[in-house]
């Protein structure tokens, strides 16, 4: 059965410190993954995706993940956290040959509060 | 670009009313949409899948008679609630599909008194 696990219900970080969200999967065949970030009372805003090609995938606001095949993991991760970053994150992971449904499976989300 | 409006935001009736959310696709045109249920500090539920001109596709356990799903046209999916009980008060997201990534709503949230 396909998954998604973000282990880390809350991350705290302080500002200026790096950050990592943690996210690890299970899909047949190879995956599409996904980053998206809910603040309070508002819908889900697209990070970033890994589909093909480079590992390592850069995003929206200084957000990057990497896609770690033999870990099966697509960590979500920032030089340097502001405040502003402070939001639920959330993982998705979806079958390349999921065909026209092409539903996303969902982690259950990591809160992250980075203090100032 | 990509972006998706939902309205209303905010909606508040009474309990046995049907209440209808509009999902739409702004600056694209979306053959899917998705609806999902989102409860207090919790992960997204998929409540169903919308694809302009045919029938949604409704996930185990959701009712397709209680939450209608009408997807008329490449930029508008509508969920309507019927028969709205306290139980049904959440917030609901929906989404469209461009490509590979879903593009999502700001959501409503809707209380059932």
């Amino acid at each position: 059965a396909q998954s998604v696990a973000q282990p880390e219900d809350q991350v705290n970080v302080a500002e200026g410190n790096p950050l990592t969200v943690k996210c690890t999967y299970s899909v047949s065949g190879n995956p599409y993954l996904f980053w998206y970030v809910q603040y309070p009372n508002r819908g889900l805003q697209f990070l970033l995706k890994y589909i093909t090609g480079d590992n390592l995938v850069k995003g929206s606001y200084g957000f990057e993940a990497e896609f770690n095949k033999s870990q099966t993991s697509f960590h979500l991760k920032k030089p340097s956290a502001l405040v502003s970053d402070s939001a639920l994150y959330f993982c998705a992971v979806r079958a390349r040959n999921a065909g026209n449904n092409r539903k996303l499976i969902w982690g259950l989300g990591t809160s992250l509060a980075v203090n100032p | 670009g990509a972006v998706v409006s939902q309205h209303p935001s905010r909606v508040i009736c009474k309990s046995g009313t049907s209440v209808k959310i509009e999902c739409r696709s702004l600056d694209f045109q979306a053959t899917t949409m998705f609806w999902y249920r989102q409860f207090p500090k919790k992960s997204l539920m998929l409540m169903a899948t919308s694809n302009e001109g045919s029938k949604a596709t409704y996930e185990q356990g959701v009712e397709k008679d209680k939450f209608l799903i009408n997807h008329a046209s490449l930029t508008l999916s509508t969920l309507t609630v019927t028969s709205a009980h306290p139980e049904d008060s959440s917030f609901y997201i929906c989404s469209a599909r461009l490509s590979d990534t879903q593009y999502f709503g700001p959501g409503t949230r809707l209380t059932v008194l």
